[in-house]
């Protein structure tokens, strides 16, 4: 089974900052995705990364990039020049992809991280 | 184009009701998935349609169950509501084994009272 573990809240930061969520992982799969979604007040969970298990350079999405350290089970979310419009809930999750039958198609998702952006 | 479209928004039901969430995909997307986010929790997997069929099922009893149609759109029915159902549920759409995204609607927001 996967776990993904948030030990973070609640993270602020200033504007223009830069901002760092953590998140470790925990599987016995081979192959796995991990990823990062953005869910404002309005509930829609937004794509921002992925990282495959078998890449070898970290994901970068304009300002997001994800820094993948494999042998420590972890995935942090690395967001550059903060703006207010990222205050919201940030959620790691991951897949696993060897495994084409019964775990394929499903995410499984940590507690979030809530980001707030003060002027 | 239109991203996943999900209705109603918001729904109030009385325990022992029964209710219908309905999910239409991205356009060209034909495997759906719900998942239940119960408040101050991430999203839970429920399962995932592809061909009309029930492909994948989380750890959710038989009270949850659901519907594909041809034209991809889906829906989720539960049974007999319990007051912890209370949720924000969420459909996403996919291409199938498509590993790096999936496309999530806004939600239904269902209280059970």
């Amino acid at each position: 089974a996967q776990k993904i573990t948030q030990t973070q809240p609640g993270m602020f930061v200033q504007e223009k900052e830069a901002v760092t969520l953590d998140c470790t992982y925990d599987t016995s799969d081979p192959s796995y995705g991990l990823f990062w979604y953005k869910q404002p007040s309005s509930g829609e969970m937004i794509f921002l990364i992925y990282q495959g298990s078998y890449d070898q350079q970290n994901a970068t999405e304009g300002r997001y990039s994800l820094n993948f350290q494999k042998a420590r089970k972890s995935a942090n979310l690395v967001i550059s020049a903060s703006q207010l419009g990222d205050s919201a809930m940030y959620f790691c999750a991951m897949r696993a992809l060897a495994d084409r039958g019964s775990t394929l198609g499903r995410l499984y998702f940590g507690r979030g991280t809530q980001l707030t952006v003060w002027p | 184009d239109a991203g996943v479209t999900q209705s109603p928004t918001h729904l109030i039901k009385t325990r022992g009701q029964q209710v219908t969430l309905r999910c239409s995909p991205k356009s060209g997307h034909d495997t759906v998935s719900w998942y239940q986010q119960a408040l101050g929790q991430g999203p839970q997997f429920i399962f995932q349609y592809y061909e009309e069929e029930e492909r994948q099922r989380g750890n959710f009893p038989d009270r949850f169950s659901g519907h594909q149609y041809p034209n991809y759109s889906s829906e989720l029915n539960v049974n007999a509501l319990l007051l912890g159902d209370s949720a924000l549920y969420l459909c996403a759409s996919s291409l199938p084994n498509s590993y790096e995204k999936l496309f999530f609607g806004s939600g239904t927001q269902l209280s059970v009272l």
